[in-house]
């Protein structure tokens, strides 16, 4: 989801259990998609990334969907562990010809509970 | 190891003052970023260069100055311009200049006194 103001969306999750954070996106000549992973105080960790002529793309223990028709992104984590509690953002590729500008979506919390 | 430094990790600012935020990489990137973050948001572009002695605007780029001189540093001057300097700022580099994951420095957090 996307924040509002300052209030992160927040997902809480069970350790053990799967995760699936969503992302909507607005510009439907967008080609290129990633998700950060950001813990308190710190920089951004890339995850994974996609480009627009697929729509889905594995990761260790992460996966990426990208739905272009309804410019929706997700990112799925199996096996939820305390260490992915953090903060994580969706950014797109907006002006692809450009170069490389990508705009951030305003995050979504995760808490995992042990 | 290869990375991005930002320095300090803590700074803070007197009313009309200009300060200074330190990016260097050693990673032979071509394209380096600055992002402001605000509590509970998403990253704003404020100025980025593709190449050693060009940079251009982002979308808050009001307040703030850069220079790039030599490839591996990236300085982000805030100026007393910017009016509500407080946030925490990111750099971040790509190899070049097409789609390409961002890498990121620890980050500077800036306060007001």
């Amino acid at each position: 989801g996307e924040s509002v103001g300052l209030h992160l969306p927040t997902l809480s999750v069970q350790e053990g259990d799967n995760s699936i954070i969503n992302c909507a996106y607005s510009n439907s000549a967008s080609d290129y998609f990633i998700w950060y992973k950001q813990e308190s105080g710190k920089g951004p960790q890339f995850i994974i990334d996609i480009r627009s002529n697929m729509d889905k793309r594995q990761g260790q223990r992460v996966t990426v969907l990208l739905n272009k028709t309804v410019k929706h992104l997700s990112l799925q984590i199996a096996a939820t562990q305390p260490g992915d509690s953090a903060v994580y953002f969706c950014a797109e590729n907006r002006s692809p010809a450009a170069g490389n500008k990508l705009t951030f979506g305003g995050g979504t919390r995760v808490l995992v509970k042990p | 190891d290869g990375g991005i430094t930002q320095s300090p990790k803590y700074l803070f600012r007197k009313e009309g003052q200009n300060v200074t935020l330190s990016c260097e990489q050693n990673l032979n990137h071509d394209a380096m970023y600055w992002y402001r973050q605000d509590p509970g948001q998403g990253l704003r572009l404020i100025y980025y260069s593709q190449i050693v002695n060009d940079f251009q605007k982002g979308d808050i780029a009001e307040g703030y100055s850069v220079s790039r001189e030599k490839k591996e540093s990236f300085p982000l001057t805030v100026t007393s311009a910017q009016k509500n300097p407080t946030a925490f700022y990111l750099c971040a580099s790509t190899p070049g200049t097409s789609n390409e994951k961002l890498f990121f420095g620890s980050g500077t957090q800036l306060s007001v006194l």
